[in-house]
């Protein structure tokens, strides 16, 4: 079956020092891969997404940038933190040889900058 | 992009009433539209999903109904049950990005 990990769970970090969020997906080859950003008591908001190695679209500009190394690994970087940056991440993967299938999330990551 | 609108933002029901939570589209092209419980501090579970070629689906006490000449789409809960208290997200599916609703907080009062 598959699983989808991601880590650190929570994190505190001063503003300006950089940010590091990983996501890897176990069971599936080829998937789809999201970062979404949930701010406190607010919706899910679309931050990257990636159908292959390399391949990375932005939904919105931001302070922050993704990558994607491996075929089941998507990072979450930046290189300099602001408060506004503060929240719930959230990676996700679906089946991308399916269509339109699941969206399964990772456990979370919950960012609070100071 | 696609625009997902979800209506209320807040809910409260009395225990063994019904909740119906609406969502509307704005891309036509949209043709998966799942719906998550996220219960505080977890991440989203989807429970229940519907596709552009279904009106509508049921499973136990949840039900979607899906029209899309209206572009709107709703989640309907039976016999709601404090468990059921969460908040809930509608999203919509196309050209591989879901786009998600601003959520509905649920309280089920006993």
């Amino acid at each position: 079956s598959q699983t989808i990990h991601q880590w650190p769970a929570t994190l505190v970090q001063p503003v300006g020092s950089p940010l590091s969020l990983e996501c890897t997906v176990e069971g599936t080859s080829n998937p789809n891969l999201y970062w979404y950003r949930q701010a406190a008591g607010r919706g899910l908001q679309l931050l990257f997404y990636s159908v292959g190695i390399g391949q990375i679209s932005s939904e919105v500009p931001q302070n922050l940038s993704a990558s994607r190394p491996q075929d089941r690994q998507f990072i979450l970087s930046s290189k300099k933190l602001l408060l506004s940056d503060s929240g719930f991440y959230l990676c996700a993967w679906s089946n991308a040889e399916a269509g339109a299938n699941v969206l399964t999330f990772g456990a979370g990551s919950r960012l609070t900058v100071l | 992009g696609e625009n997902v609108e979800q209506h209320p933002s807040t809910l409260s029901v009395q225990e063994g009433d019904s909740a119906v939570i609406k969502c509307t589209y704005s891309d036509s092209a949209s043709n998966y539209f799942p719906w998550y419980k996220q219960e505080l501090g977890k991440r989203p579970q989807l429970i229940i999903d519907i596709r552009s070629n279904v009106g509508e689906k049921k499973d136990q006490r949840i039900a979607v109904t899906l029209n899309k000449t209206a572009k709107h789409f709703s989640l309907h809960i039976t016999e709601t049950q404090p468990e059921d208290s969460a908040v809930y997200f509608c999203a919509a599916y196309n050209f591989n990005k879901f786009y998600f609703g601003s959520g509905t907080k649920l309280n089920v009062k006993p």
